[in-house]
């Protein structure tokens, strides 16, 4: 079965640390890595992205890291902020994300302290 | 924020009850989701739509239909709650071909079943 196995299930991190968050995958022909942000009482919302065509892409403080020969991607947060406190969701998908349904990993609940 | 609605937001039922929850989107997006959140297992797919009267199954679909009349509504229907079936439901849309495939979340129905 298809899997994204995901990576620590909580993490606690001190104001202006960096926060690490890991994914795995299983399936070579996923070709789109999203993370989606989630706020308690809200819906997911997507964060960055990346596909497998570069290996790093950075939004401000949130920079994904991608290795293909090793099936891995990771989320990090530099300088965290207590308002970075949420669950974060790595997924994954083919046919570049247009087409193919998102699996999702387990999720990842930050809690950054002030 | 996307234009999607949920509803109810919070049912408590009785198990052998029937319960319908209804994702009502305005951006007249050809994909529609519906997915469970539970702790310790993400999210996962329940069903999916691609199109009025189209729809197909996803990781967990057992115990659940859906139906799509129209463009903007997709119905989830549990014919007959049981416990296991406690979770938080969110829907989800997707514009067709979107080149960046992301999904765009409701904000959560949580059913509870007694």
């Amino acid at each position: 079965q298809q899997q994204v196995k995901q990576s620590p299930q909580s993490l606690i991190v001190q104001k202006g640390g960096i926060s690490i968050i890991n994914c795995a995958y299983e399936n070579t022909a996923f070709d789109y890595f999203p993370w989606y942000q989630q706020f308690p009482g809200k819906g997911p919302a997507l964060l960055i992205a990346i596909r497998p065509d570069v290996s790093e892409k950075k939004e401000g403080r949130f920079t994904i890291s991608f290795n293909k020969s090793a099936k891995q991607f990771s989320l990090h947060i530099m300088d965290s902020q207590p308002g970075d406190s949420a669950t974060y969701f790595c997924a994954a998908s083919s046919g570049g994300g247009s087409q193919g349904n998102l699996i999702f990993g387990k999720g990842t609940k930050l809690s950054v302290k002030p | 924020d996307a234009g999607i609605t949920q509803s109810p937001r919070h049912k408590v039922t009785e198990t052998g009850t029937p319960v319908t929850l209804r994702c009502h989107q305005t951006e007249n997006h050809r994909y529609m989701y519906w997915y469970r959140q539970d702790p310790g297992h993400g999210l996962r797919l329940i069903h999916y739509s691609y199109g009025v009267k189209d729809t197909d199954k996803g990781e967990v679909s057992d115990g659940y239909s859906v139906s799509r009349s129209k463009t903007e509504d997709f119905l989830l229907t549990l014919e007959s709650a049981t416990s296991s079936q406690t979770s938080v439901y969110f829907c989800a849309i997707r514009e067709r071909g979107g080149l960046t495939g992301e999904l765009f979340f409701g904000e959560g129905s949580r059913l509870t079943v007694l």
